[in-house]
């Protein structure tokens, strides 16, 4: 059974310009999270999504940043007109279930660079 | 809010030593509580976890107790080895809730 997968794993941008993170859940996995890590710092929490549908974005940005999760594909998270403060890490995580003793699992993460 | 605080980094051993790495939370209620572990240029797997007070979460000789009456969870192994040198992060997730909050991370370093 294969990971969480995410593409590209490494993404240069100039400013202005879009990003756009690709994260496929671990199969069998209906629930996706998006994190950012900033430089030396922990993860924070984005959003929270099912398929089709966004059940938490408490922590995205209210502007330039979206994300999606289509009935067949990969999440997406959309990042419009990126700036140098959005260079970080941004990783994906999945679970199987709504269960609150269930395991996210952790993909790689996207590492994007803006110059 | 929410909040989990990490002993502050970088930590370095020598290999063979006594490892303790301290956290401490804030949360309402009764949270599900974790350790991650992110190897350099890689993602975060979990380490392990507890999910209600006095549970000890265990994994490759690492152990960690919730303790509810002093809020903390902190990461202990007996013997490290060079190959436990990442990035370890505390982590819980409140009952109800599917976001994870992350502390802030304690590097470690362990030197042959």
């Amino acid at each position: 059974n294969a990971g969480v997968m995410q593409n590209p794993r490494h993404l240069v941008r100039r400013r202005g310009q879009e990003a756009r993170l690709r994260c496929s859940p671990m199969k069998g996995h209906s629930h996706v999270y998006w994190y950012r890590q900033l430089p030396e710092e922990g993860l924070k929490f984005m959003v929270y999504l099912q398929k089709e549908n966004i059940i938490d974005e408490s922590g995205m940005p209210k502007e330039r940043f979206s994300a999606e999760f289509p009935k067949e594909g990969p999440s997406i998270l959309r990042i419009q007109q990126v700036v140098r403060g959005d260079s970080a890490a941004y990783f994906c995580a999945s679970s199987p279930f709504l269960d609150s003793e269930e395991t996210q699992y952790f993909g790689p993460g996207t590492r994007l660079l803006v110059l | 809010g929410d909040s989990v605080t990490q002993m502050e980094g970088p930590v370095t051993l020598s290999e063979e030593a006594f490892l303790t790495i301290n956290c401490t939370y804030t949360a309402t209620g009764y949270p599900s509580l974790f350790w991650y572990v992110q190897y350099p240029g890689e993602g975060l797997q979990l380490l392990l976890k507890a999910t209600k007070a006095d549970d000890k979460g265990s994994n490759k000789g690492f152990e960690a107790t919730y303790r509810k009456e002093t809020t903390s969870f902190h990461l202990e192994k007996g013997s490290v080895q060079v190959s436990d040198s990442a990035v370890y992060f505390c982590a819980l997730r409140s009952s109800g809730a599917q976001k994870l909050v992350f502390g802030q991370g304690t590097r470690l370093t362990i030197n042959p």
